[in-house]
């Protein structure tokens, strides 16, 4: 069955410095998808990115970076240079083959960052 | 940007009563779905819809619960004698094409409180 862990329940950052915010996921699948969804106060969900299994190259947008390693089965979310507006509760979600499209989220990590 | 939208944002009914949550999805979108997130906790996947049936459903997702698109717009989640541990944000989705890899777009939520 799949699993996400997003050991780190809360962070709290000043604003300016950098956060990675970590997920591990398990999956028997070869084939699969992996998400992150940022839920700032307001309580909506907002996609941020999608990475498939075969691809394992970085992706940088804005300030938002993303580290998919296969090898230790993890998907960490950095934020350089963070801001007041980055607050919000971060979810890391897989998708895989055997769960037809029914995401499976993590727990969620509640980033703070501070004036 | 097209988006999915729910209604009402927030909907307060009395235990044992019936509840319809409305969501409008993208309108070019062929998968639907409904998650859940318990005040605090992870979302958590109640069903998907498809072609006008369900495709894959949780195990929260019991007899109380059923789904409905009664137009070519709509979706809708009927919870039919809601308990008081129905209460949370309920989450609408919708993703287009085929294959695991399109994101679900979420729309705000619909926060559902019983007393």
């Amino acid at each position: 069955a799949q699993k996400v862990t997003q050991a780190q329940t809360e962070i709290s950052v000043v604003e300016k410095e950098d956060v990675t915010l970590d997920c591990v996921y398990e999956t028997r699948d070869t084939t699969y998808y992996l998400f992150w969804y940022k839920q700032p106060p307001s309580g909506e969900l907002v996609f941020l990115i999608r990475r498939n299994s075969f691809d394992e190259q970085n992706e940088i947008s804005g300030r938002y970076s993303w580290n998919f390693q296969k090898s230790t089965s993890s998907f960490n979310f950095t934020i350089t240079a963070s801001q007041v507006v980055d607050s919000a509760v971060y979810f890391c979600a897989l998708l895989d083959s055997g769960s037809a499209r029914q995401l499976t989220f993590g727990s969620g990590t509640q980033l703070t960052v501070l004036p | 940007e097209p988006e999915v939208t729910q209604t009402p944002s927030h909907q307060v009914t009395q235990m044992g009563q019936e509840v319809i949550l409305r969501c409008v999805p993208i309108s070019n979108h062929l998968y639907f779905y409904w998650y859940r997130q318990i005040l605090g906790q992870k979302v958590e996947f109640l069903v998907s819809f498809y072609n006008n049936e369900i495709s894959e459903k949780s195990e929260i997702f019991d007899d109380q619960f059923s789904v409905e698109r009664p137009d070519g717009s709509n979706f809708t989640l009927k919870i039919r004698s809601t308990k008081l541990e129905d209460s949370a944000m309920y989450f609408c989705a919708s993703s287009g094409g085929l294959g695991n890899n399109q994101p679900q777009h979420f729309g705000d939520g619909t926060r559902l409180s019983i007393l």
